[in-house]
């Protein structure tokens, strides 16, 4: 059974330019979230998406965006990089369905740094 | 405001000694509790949940977590623990049913020492 999977690995952007990330949920998951966990800090939502629609955002402007697709897959968009969103970039899927709704599986992350 | 608090930023153990890892929230009601466990550059980990029933309850590794209404804390244990243990452990709560916004701790960092 297939966990999150997430690519790439790792990425390296200049100021100014645009991102984009990709996940994979778990087999049998519909639903996709996304965090930022900056070095030495804990995880911070950034949104998640159900049924192809944002359900939720956390506190990050609209230079981040996101998408998800038919298959559940999402992607998250970041455009006019700043220093500031070199980061962890995680990715947590979970199953409205699957009697455990509350629970996230997590990705290994996207490791972004912006120079 | 809504949070989680793990006090212990980092914490240093002999290998085959018992852990304690402090986690403490803020929230109107109790709120759905987890611990995750992240290797360097690795994702995140679940190691165990509560949601409601026995207060104690085991998770993968031989991890314990014990929620405590009283005091807000769901500090997570381990009797003995091994070398591969070490790496950073976080608290996370989702506030209530229906919301999956995790909320973190900052962490706390596990050494282990020979």
């Amino acid at each position: 059974d297939a966990g999150v999977t997430q690519s790439p690995t790792h990425l390296i952007k200049t100021r100014g330019q645009q991102v984009t990330l990709r996940c994979s949920p778990k087999s049998g998951h519909d639903t996709v979230s996304w965090y930022q966990q900056a070095l030495g800090q804990g995880p911070q939502f950034i949104f998640q998406y159900y049924e192809e629609e944002e359900r939720q955002r956390g506190n990050f402007p609209d230079r981040f965006s996101g998408h998800q697709f038919p298959n559940y897959s999402s992607e998250l968009n970041v455009n006019a990089l700043l220093l500031g969103d070199s980061a962890l970039y995680l990715c947590a899927s979970s199953s409205d369905f699957s009697g455990e709704e509350e629970t996230q599986y997590f990705g290994p992350g996207t490791r972004l740094l912006v120079l | 405001a809504q949070s989680v608090t793990q006090p212990d930023i980092h914490i240093t153990v002999s290998e085959g000694a018992s852990l304690e890892l402090r986690c403490n929230y803020s929230y109107g009601a109790t709120p759905y509790l987890f611990w995750y466990v992240q290797s360097p550059g690795q994702g995140l980990q679940l190691l165990l949940k509560y949601f409601s029933g026995d207060t104690l309850v085991q998770g993968i590794k031989g991890f314990e977590a014990e929620f405590k209404r009283s005091q807000s804390s769901f500090n997570l244990r381990k009797p003995s623990v091994h070398w591969s243990d070490a790496a950073e452990y976080f608290c996370a709560v989702v506030p209530n049913f229906g919301n999956e916004k995790l909320t973190f701790g900052t962490g706390t960092r596990l050494t282990i020492i020979p």
